[in-house]
């Protein structure tokens, strides 16, 4: 089975400061990663995904995330962030599999 | 921008009652996907769509829930005698091919009500 922890609920930062959200995954068969975000009122969007490759991927907004095996985990990172990445974030694994989403993280940006 | 569009936006009903919600894909994706969110929740999935074959169901999708393709276009989602347990948004993607790893397409969501 395939699960997805997502460490923190809430995190609150400054605007223009770097920002971390954790995720760990445990996964039995091949590892496909996904970062999705949810905007007020609006569906979700695909942040970022790892299928293979490089470990380290870029994705839109400025946002990117690693791969770490050995952690089992996925971070995403943002070196500055911005009053419009107020929002929820959620991490997935899946792909052979439906996906199965963590509970979310909720990112706000304070001025 | 013809993205994913799901009706109606908002539900709200009777436990017993029956409701039906809609799902317009983007135009020419394979793959329809629904999932169910609760409060404080990621998505849970619930089934997906290959065309018009409905090829997996999660455990989640009880017998009073029924999902349908007819065309491999755009998909329903029936509850029956809802229960105050429904109450969630209920999410509707569709992505391109068909693997698993293609990009799923969000529509914003029906939100029901049961009361």
């Amino acid at each position: 089975a395939q699960s997805v922890t997502q460490l923190d609920s809430q995190v609150p930062v400054f605007e223009e400061a770097p920002v971390e959200l954790r995720c760990n995954y445990s996964s039995s068969v091949s590892v496909y990663l996904f970062w999705y975000v949810q905007y007020p009122n609006q569906g979700l969007q695909l942040l970022l995904k790892y299928l293979s490759g490089s470990t380290l991927v870029k994705g839109i907004n400025g946002f990117e995330a690693e791969f770490n095996k050995s952690q089992t985990s996925f971070h995403l990172r943002k070196p500055s962030v911005h009053i419009s990445d107020t929002a929820e974030y959620f991490c997935a694994v899946g792909g052979n599999t439906p996906l199965v989403f963590g509970k979310g993280t909720r990112l706000s940006v304070i001025a | 921008d013809t993205g994913v569009s799901q009706n109606p936006r908002h539900k709200i009903t009777k436990r017993g009652q029956n409701v039906t919600f809609r799902c317009d894909p983007i135009s020419e994706h394979n793959r329809l996907y629904w999932y169910r969110q609760t409060l404080g929740q990621g998505p849970e999935f619930l089934t997906y769509f290959q065309n018009e074959a409905q090829l997996e169901k999660s455990r989640l999708l009880s017998d009073r829930f029924s999902a349908e393709r007819p065309k491999g276009s755009f998909s329903t989602l029936e509850i029956q005698r809802t229960e105050q347990g429904d109450s969630a948004m209920y999410l509707c993607a569709s992505s391109p091919g068909v693997a698993g790893t293609d990009t799923q397409y969000f529509g914003p969501g029906t939100r029901l009500t049961v009361l």
